[in-house]
């Protein structure tokens, strides 16, 4: 069964500084990869995801992720925030075509922008 | 403009009574998704549909059910057998051709049940 490892809860950061929020996933196939944003009391929005190609992604808002196969990883970077980032963020990832296509998310990373 | 609608936004409920949240998509997508999201728990699958008449179990079934009489329409009862229902509840859809159609869910608002 897949799984995903969101290893910071909580993570804060100062205007205009570079952020990371990790990811690590676990499954038996090849995996589709995801990051979602999530602001107070609303729906995910689609960040980026990963599907085949280049290992790395780049998103909307400035974010990016890079694809690490052999470590199982797929980190969300950032080199400059701003306060509206504040918010919740959620790996994801989907068996691809031969599996289960239902997202399995991780329990979120917070991202608190202080100036 | 095209998207999902979730009601009602807010919804508080009695022990012992069930209730239905609303999702309806004009995406023209083929599959729909129920999370459930509890603070630190990341979202958690309640069930999914892949096609109309047709709907899986996922995680965390137990005390929910869905129908999908309709490709646009996919509403979750909560009932009394769900143990600890206050939550909040996110509905999905995705579709279209290739693996981006089939993978990239699109998100409603949510809707936020609260037992009394």
């Amino acid at each position: 069964a897949q799984s995903v490892t969101q290893l910071d809860s909580q993570v804060p950061v100062f205007e205009e500084a570079p952020v990371e929020l990790r990811c690590n996933y676990s499954s038996s196939v090849s995996v589709y990869l995801f990051w979602y944003v999530q602001y107070p009391n609303q729906g995910l929005q689609l960040l980026l995801k990963y599907l085949s190609g280049s290992t790395l992604v780049k998103g909307i808002n400035g974010f990016e992720a890079e694809f690490n196969k052999s470590q199982t990883s797929f980190h969300l970077r950032k080199p400059s925030v701003h306060i509206s980032d504040t918010a919740e963020y959620f790996c994801a990832v989907s068996e691809g075509d031969t599996g289960r296509r239902a997202l399995t998310f991780g329990s979120g990373t917070r991202l608190q922008v202080q100036p | 403009d095209g998207g999902i609608t979730q009601s009602p936004k807010y919804l508080f409920r009695k022990e012992g009574q069930n209730v239905t949240l609303s999702c309806e998509q004009n995406l023209n997508h083929d599959a729909m998704y129920w999370y459930r999201q509890d603070p630190g728990q990341g979202l958690r699958l309640i069930y999914y549909s892949q096609i109309v008449n047709d709907f899986q179990k996922g995680d965390i079934a137990e005390g929910y059910s869905v129908s999908r009489e309709k490709k646009e329409s996919f509403p979750l009862t909560v009932t009394s057998a769900q143990k600890n229902p206050t939550a909040f509840y996110l509905c999905a859809s995705s579709g279209g051709q290739g693996a981006t159609g089939a993978n990239v869910l699109t998100f409603g608002a949510g809707s936020r049940l609260t037992v009394l």
